[in-house]
């Protein structure tokens, strides 16, 4: 596709229910981001990938929290036994890195958990 | 730790000029970037600063001061469009860093 995809867009989950967030890339990049966003906040860093390197995860918030990627495509993010501290958007972003360090990230309209 | 501070939020009339600014204070430093976020929508690029200095893209201009750990977004001729939240990035390397955004509301 031409932009990050992002599915479902909108998830309603009971506590202590798992639940799959899934991202597609720009086609071609290398870099890919997944952020939470809280209601009125600012986005907080949860991991990276890059291409086949060993992911960044030092912004997971707990061992309930995975992600995975398999290699340039398509990224799963996992919350297991979630809490209603989860509920917020969780955008998902790729860059083409292989480019330089610094070209901007291209973000997908984002999923929207609650957590009831 | 990375601590990135910005208004929460700022008023200012169609037509008029409004500046946002950003301090950082991060662990390394590879450029600042400031993104646009309208309510319910993904954030989209607007603008990257490297060296010290003023960027300009049309309406929008971004300034940096690395020694002062500081960048400004300058928007010019306001239109009621602009209302959005504006986050500032800091890239270290491999990650962006965000700040908690500014909203911008633009009155008539």
């Amino acid at each position: 596709g031409a932009g990050v995809s992002q599915s479902p867009s909108n998830k309603v989950t009971e506590k202590g229910k798992d639940v799959e967030l899934r991202c597609d890339p720009i086609s071609g990049h290398t870099a890919l981001y997944w952020y939470r966003q809280r209601l009125g906040q600012g986005l907080e860093f949860l991991i990276y990938f890059q291409g086949n390197s060993a992911p960044d995860k030092s912004g997971l918030p707990s061992d309930r929290f995975s992600a995975e990627r398999t290699g340039e495509s398509v990224s799963t993010l996992t919350i297991q036994r979630t809490q209603q501290e989860d509920s917020a958007v969780y955008l998902c972003a790729s860059s083409p890195r292989d480019r330089g360090f610094d070209t901007e990230a291209f973000f997908g309209q984002g999923t929207r958990l609650t957590v009831v | 730790g990375q601590n990135i501070d910005q208004p929460t939020e700022m008023t200012a009339t169609e037509g008029a000029i409004v500046q946002i600014n950003c301090t950082y204070q991060t662990s390394g430093f590879n450029g600042l970037f400031w993104y646009q976020q309208h309510a319910g929508e993904a954030p989209t690029f607007l603008s990257y600063n490297v060296l010290d200095g003023l960027e300009e893209k049309g309406r929008f201009s971004s300034f940096l001061s690395r020694s002062k750990g500081y960048s400004y977004l300058l928007l010019k001729e306001l239109q009621m469009k602009d209302s959005a939240s504006y986050l500032c990035a800091v890239s270290n390397f491999n990650k962006f860093y965000f700040g908690s955004g500014t909203k911008l509301n633009v009155k008539p």
